[in-house]
This record gives C-alpha cells, sequence and structure tokens, in this order.
C-alpha cells in the first residue's frame, strides 16, 4: 500500500521567515502528490500536486513543493511565511490500485508568528 | 469553479434520529467521496463513487448508508449513530481522468451526535 508520512507534528515559525513542512512517501510506481491546507472548521483546499515533470511544483497562495526522488520526499515551501498561513497542512499520496482514494499523512499544525 | 457545498453545516441528533447530510458540485466530477474527520486527525474515507455507482466502502457500520441520486449529488443517510460518530464529516469530489486527480473539498459538516 502508498503511504505518507508527516515526520513533525507542528511547526513554527516567525512572519517573514522560509516554512517548510516535511512529508516522505512511499510507494510502488510513479507517485501523484498532493498538498492540502484547513483551516480551523473548513474543508481541505488543494494547494498543489506532483504528477510528473519538473521537480519543482507551484500552487496556490505563494506554495511551492520539491519532489526528490532519491529522498522519498515532497517538502511544502513558502518563501516568506504570513500569520494568515498558520494551518494544518496535509500531505497525501493518490492510491491507483485502490479506486484513485487519496491517502493521507498525519498533517502537520504551522504557526506563524508576527 | 472548484465548489462542493454541503448541507447543513452543522447538525445535532440523538441516537434514535433519522438524518440526512447532503453534497453537491457542478464541476461535472464524476467521483465523489465522504469522509469523516476527527479534530486535529487526517480525513477518513468512508465511501467512493464513480459513475454513480458505489465503488469503495470502507467497512463503514450500516449506520451510515451512502447514496448518489445523480452525478451532482451526494447524500448520506445517518441512523441509530454512536456518540463517538460525532466528527466532521466531508464531502469531496475529483474528475479521475488524464492527470487530473485532486479532489476538491466541501466546507464538511458539523456532526454531534446526543
Amino acid at each position: 500500500a502508498q503511504s505518507v508520512a508527516q515526520p513533525e507534528d507542528q511547526v513554527n515559525v516567525a512572519e517573514g521567515n522560509p516554512l517548510t513542512v516535511k512529508c516522505t512517501y512511499s510507494v510502488s510506481g510513479n507517485p501523484y502528490l498532493f498538498w492540502y491546507v484547513q483551516y480551523p472548521n473548513r474543508g481541505l483546499q488543494f494547494l498543489l500536486k506532483y504528477i510528473t515533470g519538473d521537480n519543482l511544483v507551484k500552487g496556490s497562495y505563494g506554495f511551492e513543493a520539491e519532489f526528490n526522488k532519491s529522498q522519498t520526499s515532497f517538502h511544502l515551501k513558502k518563501p516568506s511565511a504570513l500569520v494568515s498561513d498558520s494551518a494544518l497542512y496535509f500531505c497525501a499520496v493518490r492510491e491507483k490500485a485502490a479506486g484513485n482514494k487519496l491517502t493521507f499523512g498525519g498533517g502537520t499544525r504551522v504557526l506563524v508568528k508576527p | 469553479d472548484t465548489e462542493v457545498t454541503q448541507t447543513p453545516k452543522h447538525l445535532v441528533m440523538g441516537m434514535t434520529n433519522k438524518k440526512s447530510l447532503k453534497c453537491e458540485q457542478h464541476m461535472g466530477h464524476r467521483a465523489m467521496y465522504w469522509y469523516k474527520q476527527k479534530a486535529k486527525k487526517p480525513p477518513e474515507l468512508m465511501f467512493v463513487y464513480s459513475y454513480e455507482k458505489l465503488s469503495i466502502n470502507e467497512s463503514v457500520p450500516s449506520r451510515f448508508s451512502p447514496e448518489c441520486p445523480n452525478s451532482s449529488l451526494l447524500n448520506l443517510h445517518l441512523h441509530a449513530l454512536q456518540p463517538e460518530d460525532s466528527a466532521l464529516y466531508l464531502c469531496a469530489s475529483s474528475q479521475n481522468s488524464g492527470t487530473t486527480y485532486e479532489q476538491y473539498f466541501g466546507p464538511g459538516t458539523r456532526l454531534t451526535v446526543t
């Protein structure tokens, strides 16, 4: 089965500093990877995806992610964090053999302090 | 338009009640999903409909009954729930063709079982 892991339960960063949220994956074949963000009492919002092609993927709200096949990682990054980026972030992988279901990591809470 | 709508936003029900959650999307997506999410945890897949047919049931108790009346609508019928079923219920949809497998989520229904 495919899986993703988010090794950090929480990331604290000062506003204006770079933000990185880590994700590693374990898949057979080519991975379809996603990042989602969830604000309190809201649904998940799609940020970006890696399917194939360039290892640096750009997404919504200034976020980007770097796919690294040798390290089996797909870290989410933002050059300059905003207080409004404080939220819960989920990495996910598509399971093609299981009806295209998404398998989520455990989530990382990001707290951006002014 | 990437909007998935869900009603109601909040629902309080007793253990003997029957209620329904509704989900609607107008993106032409052919796959629709129900997830259950507990606080600060990733969403847990419950059901998947593909082309209006139930394709995945993740061993969900029969007190949850999904229904897909047409390609735009998804219902979740609730009966004789338990307090541990209290959670945020999320609906999602996806195109699932080409390279487009990202799921778009609704805002959720916050369910409290008393």
